[in-house]
């Protein structure tokens, strides 16, 4: 079965520190893998997007990277904000465009 | 551009009701999306639509339907509410279904079945 899993499943970290997310997935063969951020009570907004041949992306203070071999992806933030407090979800598409979501790692930045 | 709107945010349904959800974009997207989100549980695809007129069924369209008539509106409406519906849903749109096409969702319906 296809499955999408990330860890941790929470987070928290103080303003101003970096952090890395972690996505493991068994979807095969697969097309893309995005990374989205819900704020709580939102919808999910897009970060990034990376196809099988791409092995980093960046959306400002977001970096992802992709391991095409090891089918592992990870997500770092760096100087986190108050604002980076959300919910990051990890989303493999296989061939064929069916989305995998995870379920997601619960970030909290306090002061 | 006020892209993806969903209504009713939040709701309440007594088993064996009815209700509809609604969706529309301002985007001019051919393909939209209903999701369920679920506590500890990736999003999961209800029905999608490739454009006025189209629809087909998601992983879990069981206790739903959907129609679409018209580019921006996409309801979905549930017929005989269950306990097991007690969700939040989420449309969602795209342009396309490339690669560089990523979807655009709504803010959500929070709905309980009691």
């Amino acid at each position: 079965k296809n499955q999408v899993e990330q860890s941790p499943q929470s987070l928290i970290i103080l303003e101003g520190k970096n952090c890395t997310l972690q996505c493991n997935y068994t979807v095969s063969p697969f097309s893309n893998l995005r990374w989205y951020k819900q704020d709580t009570g939102r919808g999910p907004v897009s970060l990034t997007i990376m196809t099988f041949s791409e092995n980093t992306k960046s959306n400002g203070r977001y970096t992802a990277t992709l391991d095409a071999d090891t089918k592992q992806s990870s997500l770092h933030i760096t100087a986190s904000q108050l604002s980076d407090s959300a919910s990051y979800i990890c989303v493999v598409e296989e061939y064929g465009n069916k989305l995998v979501f995870g379920a997601g790692t619960i970030l909290r930045v306090k002061s | 551009n006020a892209g993806v709107t969903q209504t009713p945010k939040f709701r309440i349904l007594k088993i064996g009701q009815s209700m509809t959800l609604q969706c529309t974009q301002d985007m001019n997207h051919n393909y939209m999306y209903w999701y369920r989100q679920d506590p500890g549980m990736g999003l999961k695809l209800i029905y999608y639509s490739v454009g006025a007129g189209i629809t087909d069924k998601g992983e879990v369209p069981n206790g739903y339907n959907v129609s679409r008539s018209t580019t921006e509106d996409f309801p979905l409406r549930l017929e005989l509410a269950a306990p097991s519906q007690t969700s939040v849903y989420f449309c969602a749109s795209s342009y396309s279904r490339t690669v560089n096409s990523p979807l655009h969702f709504g803010n959500g319906t929070r709905l309980t079945v009691t």
